[in-house]
């Protein structure tokens, strides 16, 4: 049971390019979400999904989409990236009829 | 939304027990208050949780107020490894099933030799 994994784990990025975060988790968890945390600061949601096939806007959604296709994935895509997007993004999961969600260990993504 | 007030930072000797802070003071009825620490370059990790009654896990112990308006965190014997960013959570109003966690700055604990 490796609970949330995020694929990769650092990243480069030149300004304009793409890439897509991988969050993965393997029990079985009806919610995911995506956070960014910049220098200093707490965590800000992004995205987050209710289930497979659904996906929703957080609170700093603007310059990312999101994709959940299977149950057990939930996709973070950056289309043309920017300087701004530079942070640490972690990826969360929760149980159906809890409250605690369960973290990844993060990718830290640099644009250049 | 209820929103929650933690000094910035802390400091415990090894071995002792830490008592973290957090003042929630417009919390409404039905909201339980979390505690997660994120310990360094690491993701946010569960530690308790609690709506009106003092808790106890293998981790930590939670005492809420009569009046719900704060909550303190007790590690009772503080470790090294203890040292961490502490966050503490009001479950925000109106997030139904979404689950949408509120992190605000947290009190960064850190725990001397």
């Amino acid at each position: 049971n490796a609970g949330v994994t995020q694929t990769p784990k650092f990243r480069v990025l030149k300004t304009g390019q793409s890439m897509t975060l991988l969050c993965a988790q393997d029990m079985n968890h009806e919610y995911m979400y995506w956070y960014r945390q910049d220098p200093g600061m707490g965590l800000r949601l992004i995205h987050y999904s209710v289930g497979e096939g659904t996906t929703a806007k957080g609170e700093v959604p603007d310059g990312y989409n999101v994709s959940r296709l299977k149950k057990q994935n939930f996709l973070l895509g950056l289309e043309s990236a920017a300087p701004s997007q530079t942070s640490v993004y972690f990826c969360a999961s929760r149980g159906h009829g809890t409250d605690t969600q369960y973290f990844g260990p993060g990718t830290r993504l640099t644009v250049l | 939304d209820a929103k929650t007030t933690q000094p910035p930072s802390m400091d415990c000797a090894e071995g002792r027990a830490a008592n973290l802070p957090c003042n929630h003071s417009t919390i409404s009825g039905n909201e339980y208050v979390y505690w997660y620490r994120q310990i360094h370059s690491q993701g946010p990790q569960y530690i308790i949780h609690g709506l009106k009654n003092n808790e106890t896990n293998e981790m930590a112990s939670l005492i809420i107020t009569e009046d719900r308006k704060s909550s303190t965190l007790i590690l009772p014997h503080a470790t090294l490894r203890d040292t961490a960013v502490y966050y503490c959570i009001v479950y925000p109003p109106g997030s139904g099933n979404t689950g949408k966690l509120i992190f605000g700055q947290g009190t960064t604990l850190q725990v001397k030799p």
